[in-house]
Order: structure tokens, then sequence, then C-alpha cells
């Protein structure tokens, strides 16, 4: 069984441009959700996509924006980077949306905005 | 709504000794519990859960963790450290209900001393 991938591992950006970060789901699971990890402190969560729908969404404003595939892997997009958004993006894939289920977390993609 | 609070940014603790990794809560509806541990680089692994059935809930390598409702804690433990335990532990919490995201506290480093 494979575990959540992510891609790309790290990656450095300029303030303005946008960023594309990818997840590959655990097999058989249809839900994926999206945190953002800033230096020192807890993941917060961005966004959630159930059955490639948005299924809830965090503090975050628009230019976050994200995607989930047939096959249930799933995008996070960026635009107009900002230096706060510098962070650790972890991507975390579940058997089914709701609390009880299991969220299994990917290694997370690096992103530094310069 | 829902927040954790974890007390304590950093514990240290000898080899052998035991760990006592603090988190209080708080939810407007019955919560789900979680403990995650994070190693240096990597996404987050589950300790253990806590979804309305027994108080006492034990997890993986040696890790457990009671929930007390009248004292809104959830309280991870650990009867002896090893060195392998050194790594950045978070609580989390999330409704029961389809759409509620974990929400995460700030997390606690935990040191092991030889």
């Amino acid at each position: 069984e494979t575990g959540v991938t992510q891609s790309p591992t790290h990656l450095i950006k300029t303030r303005g441009q946008q960023v594309t970060l990818r997840c590959s789901s655990q097999s058989g699971h249809n839900t994926v959700s999206w945190y953002q990890q800033a230096l020192g402190q807890g993941p917060q969560f961005i966004f959630q996509y159930y059955r490639e729908e948005e299924n809830g969404r965090g503090n975050f404003p628009p230019r976050f924006s994200g995607l989930q595939f047939p096959n249930y892997s799933s995008e996070l997009n960026v635009n107009a980077l900002e230096l706060d958004d510098s962070a650790l993006y972890l991507c975390a894939s579940s058997l089914d949306r709701g609390g009880s289920y299991e969220q299994y977390f990917g290694p997370g993609t690096r992103l530094t905005v310069t | 709504a829902q927040s954790v609070t974890q007390l304590g940014s950093h514990v240290s603790v000898s080899e052998g000794a035991l760990v006592l990794l603090r988190c209080n809560y708080s939810s407007s509806v019955p919560p789900y519990l979680f403990w995650y541990v994070q190693y240096p680089n990597q996404g987050l692994q589950l300790l253990l859960k806590y979804t309305s059935a027994a108080t006492l809930v034990k997890g993986i390598n040696g890790f457990e963790a009671e929930f007390k409702k009248s004292e809104t804690s959830f309280h991870l433990t650990k009867p002896s450290a090893h060195m392998s335990d050194a790594a950045e532990y978070f609580c989390a919490v999330s409704g029961n209900s389809g759409n509620t995201p974990l929400v995460f506290g700030k997390g606690t480093r935990l040191s092991v001393i030889a």
C-alpha cells in the first residue's frame, strides 16, 4: 500500500509568483486536506476536498485554491506569493470525511518565498 | 469553535523517566482528540486517537493518553522515555461531524537526555 506522497520536496519562489504543490492520496482514500505549518507552529487547516468538491475551508484568502482529481490526487495553488507564505505545506488523505477517520500525512513540501 | 492548548513548548526528560505532555482542549461539540508526532523533516504520524470509546487510549510506541471531560484534558504519557522519542508532539481536536478539520496545538518539543 503506497502512502501519501507530495511533490516537490522543496521549492523556492519569489514574492508575487504563483506556485502549485501536488499530493497523491493513499490508495482508496477519497478525502484530502491541506495544512500550512509555519516554523515553530502547529499545522493550520487550509481546506479539504471530498470527492472532487471543496468540503470546508480555513481562514486563508482566496489566493489559496485547490483541486482534487478523479483519482483523488490533489493540487494546492497559491497566487501572488507573500513572504509569510513560507512554510511547510502538508497534505493528508483519509478514507472518508469526518473526524473519526484517521488522516495520513505526507512528508510535506517546504516552500520558501524570497 | 475548537482550540487546543499545549502547555510547555519544550519538555526535557532523562532516558527511562516518565514522559508527560499536556494538552487541554476547547470544543463546542463532542470532540475527537489526537496526538501526532513529527520527526525532523518529516510529516505527521498518528500516535493515538480518542473517538468517544474508552477514555484511556493506548497508542503506538508505548504511549497512552486519558480523556478527562471534566478537566477538558488529553495528556500524553509514556512510562519510560527512550532516545528515539525525541521529536515534536502535536495535540489536535476535531468535531464529530463530516467537515470539521483538525485543529492543532502549537506543539511540544520533547528532548531525551542520556
